[in-house]
């Protein structure tokens, strides 16, 4: 079935500096989310993108949709202490396809 | 602002035990959904609800049932919980019937089984 594969597994950063992680999948999407997930708490939608190509920010996060749409960057600049947690990506080859769910990238920032 | 209110948040339970986790959404959703999350393995799709009345298996639902009450509330049912049960339960809702909307989370329930 479909996979997704998130990388890096885990990153350990100084405070204000920039992150960039990213998510491929071995299919075409349609769809590509992003969450983030703090300790304790159930995962919330950071940025969605619905177009090949398109980037789209959210504060200090920029998301980009791969134009070969397997594969979708999520970047974060400045980064500052409350950053921390898992950053999921998510995706679907259609709108009738369930969302399908990458194993996470965990981020510590150390200030 | 609630969102998706789940309960308990925390449940030890000794095998062959059953139990139902709850779930209510405020946000007059239309979708529902239940996810296992485990370490390294992201969210994986258990059950879910496209609208009221109705159910369908996600990619792990082996040993779990579920009832979409009404609108608001969808429930997960263990009827006889095994060690291999023990993870994070997430609830979501979205609100477009379509399954590549956000979907809004709930806090989790936190299950052990001895």
């Amino acid at each position: 079935g479909q996979q997704l594969n998130q990388s890096p597994q885990s990153m350990f950063i100084q405070e204000g500096e920039d992150v960039s992680m990213n998510c491929t999948s071995s299919s075409i999407f349609n769809t590509w989310l992003w969450y983030k997930q703090e300790p304790g708490e159930g995962p919330v939608l950071l940025i969605a993108l619905y177009k090949a190509g398109e980037l789209t920010s959210n504060g200090r996060l920029t998301a980009q949709f791969g134009i070969t749409r397997k594969d979708s960057f999520l970047n974060i600049s400045a980064s500052i202490p409350s950053d921390v947690g898992i950053y999921f990506c998510a995706g679907s080859g259609t709108s009738y396809d369930k969302v399908i769910f990458g194993p996470g990238t965990s981020l510590s920032v150390i200030p | 602002n609630a969102g998706v209110t789940q309960t308990p948040k925390f449940q030890v339970l000794k095998t062959g035990q059953s139990m139902t986790l709850q779930c209510a959404q405020d946000m007059n959703h239309n979708s529902m959904y239940w996810y296992r999350q485990d370490p390294g393995m992201g969210l994986r799709l258990i059950y879910y609800s496209a609208s009221e009345g109705t159910t369908d298996k996600g990619e792990v639902p082996n040993g779990y049932n579920v009832s979409r009450l009404n609108k608001r509330e969808f429930s997960l049912r263990l009827e006889s919980a095994a060690p291999s049960q023990t993870s994070v339960y997430f609830c979501a809702s979205s609100e477009l019937g379509r399954d590549n909307q956000p979907q809004h989370f709930g806090d989790g329930t936190r299950l052990s089984i001895l």
